[in-house]
């Protein structure tokens, strides 16, 4: 079945500093990509929908300038958190469409994210 | 706007215990409904879906049913195990608006 690589699957990281996770779409095309952020016991926020070719679209509340969104070809879109703090620690996740919405969505297997 | 509900956890049952978790939505139009499972540390995981009123969705001995004249959309399982201690999520998907939206996430705990 289709399946979205994701990577790292955890990283540790200093205040201040930058952090790029990456997501493959290794046996279909991903036109669109979802990145989603997970707090402890808490459901998945979406923060962006990512289209290739073209620039991501936001949800309200998230800073487009903190969360960098890439998606430059049809198998990889990337997030890049930029000078990141402690309260970006979370649990990050991407996902694809599969044909039609009808069929679901595959997910990543995640990013956990400690800004120390 | 399109949102979803679901039963509150955490839900703490014995093994071979009959396990239903609960789902209703609020939707325009005609959503495709999903659950999906997360294990600790992992993503998501698709578990199970029904893309119209009545359909039933089934996938390792859980089950769910499309049912719109109660927008809902419950998870059952006859004899739960161990290995299905995980957190479930509801899920819809409109199309139109090209996203999915999830419920708060159900988490579930099964006692040896």
């Amino acid at each position: 079945g289709a399946v979205v690589s994701q990577h790292p699957s955890w990283v540790i990281c200093k205040s201040g500093t930058s952090v790029k996770i990456e997501c493959r779409s290794l046996d279909f095309q991903a036109t669109t990509m979802f990145w989603y952020r997970q707090f402890p016991k808490q459901s998945l926020m979406l923060m962006a929908t990512s289209n290739e070719g073209s620039k991501a679209t936001y949800e309200q509340g998230v800073e487009k300038d903190k969360f960098l969104i890439n998606h430059a070809s049809l198998t990889l879109s990337t997030l890049t958190v930029t000078s990141a703090h402690p309260e970006d620690s979370s649990f990050y996740i991407c996902s694809a469409r599969l044909s039609g919405g009808a069929e679901g969505y595959t997910f990543g297997s995640g990013t956990r994210l400690t800004v120390v | 706007g399109n949102s979803v509900t679901q039963m509150e956890g955490p839900v703490t049952l014995s093994e071979e215990a009959f396990l239903t978790i609960n789902c209703t939505y609020t939707a325009t139009g005609y959503p495709s409904l999903f659950w999906y499972v997360q294990y600790p540390g992992e993503g998501l995981q698709l578990l199970l879906k029904a893309t119209k009123a009545d359909d039933k969705g089934s996938n390792k001995g859980f089950e769910a049913t499309y049912r719109k004249e109660t927008t809902s959309f419950h998870l059952e399982k006859g004899s739960v195990q161990v290995s299905d201690s995980a957190v479930y999520f509801c899920a819809l998907s409109d199309y139109g608006a090209s996203k999915i939206i999830f419920g708060s996430g159900t988490r579930l705990s099964i006692r040896p």
